[in-house]
Order: C-alpha cells, then sequence, then structure tokens
C-alpha cells in the first residue's frame, strides 16, 4: 500500500497570497496517477487536480499541480476568499487507492 | 451530468451490517470504463478509502477492510451498494459514494451520509 504524506498539516494564509501544498508517497506513484481534492466544511471532496497536473472541469487556472515519482506539489497561484479549505492528494496508480491526511489553508 | 445519492439507515447497532445505497442519475452504471467506489470519512478526520466495483463487476477493497465489506452493483435499478458487515463504534463515519471515469480520481461524489454505530 501506498501512504502518502502531505505538508503542512496547517498553512495559514491572507486572501492574494500563494499556497504551495505537498504531497509525498512513500514508493513511487505509477503514471502520475496523483489527484487533488478540496474539501469545505460539511460538502464532499471536489476534484480539482487528476494525473498530477491536470485540472479538473471548471476549475480555474490559479490552481496547478506538478511532480511525478514520490513528490508533488500543489500550488494556488493567488488565494481567493473561496479557496480556504482542506486539501487532500490521492493515488490510484496502485490498489488499493490512498489518500493523504490533508493540508488545512485557513485564513491568517 | 453524472449525480450520485447516497441512502441508508443513519443509525445501526454494533456487530451488525451497515448497508448504503447510490443512486447513479444522468448517465448508465454499467457503460464503459467506470469505477464505482465508497469512501468513508470520520467526524473531523480524513479520507478513508474502502473500495470500487469496475463497470465490469471486478471489486477491489481496501484489505483493511477486506473480511468485512461487499459491494455490488444493480443494473437494472442503476444502483450501487456497499455492505459492512460487524460494524463497531470505529465504522461511525461520513460514507460517500463517488465515481470516476477511466482511472480512479474521483470526478463524481454523491452528498455523503453520516451512519452512527450505537447501542
Amino acid at each position: 500500500e501506498i501512504v502518502l504524506t502531505q505538508s503542512p498539516g496547517t498553512l495559514s494564509l491572507s486572501p492574494g497570497e500563494r499556497a504551495t501544498l505537498s504531497c509525498r508517497a512513500s514508493q513511487s506513484v505509477s503514471s502520475s496517477y496523483l489527484a487533488w481534492y478540496q474539501q469545505k466544511p460539511g460538502q464532499a471532496p471536489r476534484l480539482l487536480i487528476y494525473g498530477a497536473s491536470s485540472r479538473a472541469t471548471g476549475i480555474p487556472d490559479r490552481f496547478s499541480g506538478s511532480g511525478s515519482g514520490t513528490d508533488f506539489t500543489l500550488t494556488i497561484s493567488r488565494l481567493a476568499p473561496e479557496d480556504f479549505a482542506v486539501y487532500y492528494c490521492q493515488q490510484y496508480g496502485s490498489s488499493p487507492f490512498t489518500f493523504g491526511p490533508g493540508t488545512k489553508v485557513d485564513i491568517k | 451530468q453524472v449525480q450520485l445519492q447516497e441512502s441508508g439507515p443513519g443509525l445501526v447497532k454494533p456487530s451488525q451490517t451497515l448497508s448504503l445505497t447510490c443512486t447513479v442519475s444522468g448517465g448508465s452504471i454499467s457503460s464503459g470504463d467506470y469505477y464505482w467506489s465508497w469512501i468513508r470519512q470520520p467526524p473531523g478526520k480524513g479520507l478513508e478509502w474502502i473500495g470500487y466495483i469496475y463497470y465490469s463487476g471486478s471489486t477491489y477493497y481496501n484489505p483493511s477492510l477486506k473480511s468485512r465489506v461487499t459491494i455490488s452493483v444493480d443494473t437494472s435499478k442503476n444502483q450501487f451498494s456497499l455492505k459492512l458487515s460487524s460494524v463497531t463504534a470505529a465504522d461511525t463515519a461520513v460514507y460517500y459514494c463517488a465515481g470516476s471515469y477511466g482511472s480512479g480520481s474521483y470526478d463524481y461524489w454523491g452528498q455523503g451520509t453520516l451512519v452512527t454505530v450505537s447501542s
């Protein structure tokens, strides 16, 4: 099973600032099958990025993903008020699919 | 646009079987290359992947739950289901059904349903 570690646990930033979130895998994620999700309180997760760097339908271009192998990054170029949420990475390159523990982005 | 909706009891007694159904609308559950999955989230915690049933009928379960989990499909009703046996308080969570086209990244999610295990 691939274990995903996310850092930092919490990121305190102001609107307009850049957010950089990290996801590290315990072994290489095949074919860069790495996704990022955003979750707000009381809501289901929403797919942001798949295939490590492809934006899902309707996702603003301030969200970008990068990385390969064991190290992946989600960048939010300029935080909008609606971006304060918890972000999860997920690998689907090998079963069982696994999620990281999440990074909370909150308002400084 | 595919939409998913979970249904089932919100309260289950310890040692009993948790049963949930996910109704798929806006598309056929048996049309090609979909992974239909269950994912859960204990209150205040992260996401745990339970397993999937592929459109072909093959299944894969999280090894940590494998002995207690069954995921099945009813194509006539456009639904898929989760059964989790011998539940304990540790199985209390919001249960989400989710769908993925072609890969395993989840494009479609239900709203989630809270299941509490308590006597």
